[in-house]
This record gives structure tokens, sequence and C-alpha cells, in this order.
């Protein structure tokens, strides 16, 4: 049971090049979110997906897009990368909770990503 | 706009030390409160808090809420050097999305 796995683990870009972040998970979880964590900010969500076949936009989403491939993919795309979004992203995933606050997010180990 | 702020920013202590650590909130439509210790890499679950005045604990580490007052702390006994970490407080928002405080970095010294 590898829980979620985010991949590449480092990755170096130039100014403008586009790449995409994988993320999976394999806990049967419905909800998967990506988020960046800056120094100082501590994690700021980017995207959502609520569940299969739907995404929201977070608290900052402008410069990414998301595509929810099924229910245990989550994939983070820049296509134009920035300075700016030099970060660590996490992806992370969580079950429907039922009531109020019955469930956790479970983190993937991170891909620090740096652009030139 | 929801908003979490966790008190101090960072801590340095001895072992055997006890700390506690703040996190205050405003959000919308409260549903819980969450703890995390992040180490080198990803954040990993403490706690759970859904009501006031009811303790959570795990060993030395307990942490409690208070919804009247919109805080929570996170109390730390007998501090070890395996402490050393980040610790993030979060507070769960309508459609479950999660808002972070900026964490306090807790150093314990051997």
């Amino acid at each position: 049971n590898a829980g979620v796995t985010q991949t590449p683990k480092f990755q170096v870009l130039k100014t403008g090049q586009s790449m995409t972040l994988q993320c999976a998970q394999d806990m049967n979880h419905n909800s998967m979110y990506w988020y960046r964590q800056d120094p100082g900010m501590g994690l700021r969500l980017i995207y959502y997906s609520a569940s299969e076949g739907t995404t929201d936009k977070g608290e900052v989403p402008n410069g990414y897009n998301v595509s929810r491939l099924n229910k245990r993919e989550f994939s983070l795309r820049l296509e134009s990368a920035a300075p700016s979004q030099t970060s660590v992203y996490f992806c992370a995933s969580s079950e429907k909770g039922q009531g109020a606050g019955t469930y956790e997010q479970y983190f993937g180990p991170g891909t620090r990503l740096t652009v030139t | 706009e929801d908003k979490v702020v966790q008190s101090p920013l960072s801590l340095v202590v001895h072992e055997g030390d006890t700390v506690t650590l703040n996190c205050s909130y405003e959000v919308t439509n409260f549903r819980s409160l969450l703890w995390y210790k992040q180490e080198k890499k990803a954040p990993t679950f403490l706690f759970m808090l859904t009501s006031s005045g009811i303790e959570k604990k795990s060993g030395r580490l307990s942490s409690i809420l208070d919804k009247k007052e919109l805080f929570s702390i996170l109390n730390i006994t007998a501090t070890q050097t395996g402490d050393s970490a980040i610790y993030l407080c979060a507070v769960e928002a309508p459609a479950r999305q999660l808002t972070f405080g900026s964490g306090t970095q807790l150093t314990v010294l051997p």
C-alpha cells in the first residue's frame, strides 16, 4: 500500500517551459488536492477535485491546470513556467467525510520545482 | 476570507521541556481543525478536533479546541529531538478544503 505517490521528486525548468506533475493514490479516495508550499507561507491550495470528474480552483490557481484522469490520478500542469512558481508541490487525497470534520488528508512526498 | 494564524513562528527548546503551540482561526462555517507534523517531507496527520473542550491525546502530544474563542493549542510534554518539525494547523472549510496556517518551526536541542 503506497498511499499517495508523486513524480518527479525534483525538477528544474527554464522560464516558459511546460511540465506535468503526476499524482496517484491507492486508497480509493474520492477527493484529491494540489498544494504549493513556500517558506513562511504554509500550504496553499492550488486546485482540488472533490470527486472523479470534477475539479475546482483553490486559493492560488493562476498559471496552473489540472486533470482528474480517473479516481486514482490527479495531475497538475504548468503551461508556461515562471520563477514565481518555484516551490514544493504536494498532492493529497482524502475520503469524503460524513457529518462535521470526519476526514483527514494524506499527503504525497512532494515535488521540489525550481524555475530559472 | 478564511484565515489561520499560528504562533510562535519558531521555537527552540531543550529536551525535556514542555511546549505549547497556538492556532487561531477565522473561518466561515467551521467544520473541524486539524494538526499536522511535517518533518522533512510530507505532513503527517496528528489530530482532528471538532468539539470544544474535548482534549485529544496521543502519547506526549495533546490538543484542545475552543470554538468560542476560535483557537486551538497543541501541547508537547517532555520534548525529544525527534519532535523537531514544523507543526501545521489547518481548518476545514465547506467543500472540504483546508486552510493552513504558516506553521510553527519547533527545534528541540539535546
